[in-house]
């Protein structure tokens, strides 16, 4: 089945630096790959998804960039704020349920310092 | 809409008891899922239904049934909690309509604390 290595699993950047988290997955049938932001006691919640025809995708300071042949997509953050804090997930998901079946990696905790 | 919702929000168990924990979904979606979360290891797929009347193991099932009472509910049941059980439980849904794969919503979860 799918397995997904997310890296690292701890990051601290700089208030209005960037940030990068990068993971890698195995199945190669997988097309759609979702990140999600979990605060401290809340829910996992998308911030941004890609498909597996698509290379890269922005949404202001937030961008992923998705490598198929190797098989590893990555997370961007510019000109982080303090409440980019949080654990970030990727995730891939892999054709072969009816369900939307996501499997995802172990997250990284993310610290803005100010 | 409220959305994902999930109850109790805390529970704390003996080992040996059981116990149910209730998810209700109001978007009409198709597919329902239940994860435990752990420190240091992510969300994990416990269970999962595809569409009303059907449900399939995920990668941690041990421990765990489940059913999907109508299209809106799907409940978790541990018959005889242990230790290992105690988790964060998040349900979630996904419209499962498009023949696409699309992303879950995530319900508030249930901490579960077994002694």
């Amino acid at each position: 089945g799918e397995n997904v290595e997310q890296h690292p699993s701890t990051l601290s950047v700089q208030e209005g630096d960037s940030a990068v988290i990068k993971c890698t997955y195995s199945d190669s049938a997988s097309n759609y790959f979702p990140w999600y932001k979990q605060e401290l006691g809340k829910r996992p919640q998308l911030i941004i998804d890609i498909r597996s025809n698509v290379g890269e995708k922005k949404d202001q300071r937030i961008a992923v960039t998705l490598n198929k042949t190797a098989k590893h997509f990555s997370l961007h953050i510019t000109e982080t704020q303090p409440e980019d804090s949080a654990v970030y997930f990727c995730a891939a998901s892999p054709p072969y349920s009816s369900a939307s079946k996501i499997i995802f990696g172990s997250g990284t905790r993310l610290s803005i310092r100010p | 809409n409220a959305g994902v919702t999930q109850t109790p929000k805390f529970q704390v168990l003996k080992t040996g008891q059981s116990m149910t924990l209730q998810c209700a979904q109001d978007m009409n979606h198709n597919s329902m899922y239940w994860y435990r979360q752990d420190p240091g290891m992510g969300l994990r797929l416990i269970y999962y239904s595809a569409s009303e009347g059907t449900t399939d193991k995920g990668e941690v099932p041990n421990g765990y049934n489940v059913s999907r009472l109508n299209k809106r509910e799907f409940s978790l049941r541990l018959e005889s909690a242990a230790p290992s059980q105690t988790s964060v439980y998040f349900c979630a849904s996904s419209p499962s309509t498009s023949g696409h794969q699309e992303t879950q919503y995530f319900g508030p979860g249930t901490r579960l604390l077994v002694l």
